[in-house]
């Protein structure tokens, strides 16, 4: 089974400025499918990125991943109130998917 | 627009064993494949499973081997997940999700809660 790590676990930044969150994987995610996820509280999971880097149907434009092999990333370029919630990536290059812990975004 | 509709709460003896439900429409059901996910109270995703209904032989993360069974019924477009002897640490929010470049639609979750 691919591990996956996500870091930091919780991220604290003010409105405006640029988040970087990353994921390690154990080994190489094959074809880099590589997803990330937004979930709020209460809430299912939201795709935003597929295939490490193409953004999922009516995902702004300030979310962007990018990334190879075992390090990924997710950028989201000026933070906007709504965005702070936490973030998953998932690994579906193998027929046994698995999760990251999450990165929690929180207001500073 | 696909659709994942979840059946409802269930509270369960430990143990005992539960079936959830996810009803999908707007999609090809046959060839999508379908996903359950779960989330322990206050923790992160966890995958237990899909299947591809077409093909009907599901794929199951090695910790729940042996306790989970997911089907799905073509003539419905209902995908089940039954998980069987049931412990407190069960207790969860159990989600459906299609499965295509990443889980891009989710059922509501059906709240699971093992509780003697």
């Amino acid at each position: 089974e691919i591990v996956l790590t996500q870091s930091p676990g919780t991220l604290s930044l003010s409105p405006g400025e640029r988040a970087t969150l990353s994921c390690r994987a154990s080994q190489t995610v094959s074809s880099n499918y590589l997803a990330w996820y937004q979930q709020k509280p209460g809430q299912a999971p939201r795709l935003l990125i597929y295939g490490a880097s193409g953004r999922a149907t009516g995902i702004p434009d300030r979310f962007s991943g990018s990334g190879s092999g075992t390090d990924f990333t997710l950028t989201i370029s000026r933070l906007e109130p709504e965005d702070f919630a936490v973030y998953y990536c998932q690994q579906y290059g193998t027929s046994l998917y698995t999760f990251g812990q999450g990165t929690k975004l929180e207001i500073k | 627009q696909v659709q994942l509709v979840q059946s409802g709460a269930e509270v369960k003896k430990p143990g005992s064993s539960v079936k959830v439900s996810c009803k999908a429409s707007g999609g090809t059901f046959s060839s999508d494949a379908l996903s359950w996910v779960r989330q322990a109270p206050g923790q992160g995703l966890e995958w237990m499973g899909g299947i591809i209904p077409i093909f009907g032989t599901p794929d199951y993360a090695q910790k729940f081997q042996g306790r989970v069974k997911i089907t799905a019924d073509e003539s419905t477009t209902t995908a089940y997940l039954e998980l069987s002897s049931l412990r407190y640490e069960d207790t969860a929010v159990y989600f459906c999700a299609r499965d295509q470049k990443g889980f891009d639609f989710w059922g509501q979750g059906t709240l699971v809660t093992v509780s003697s």
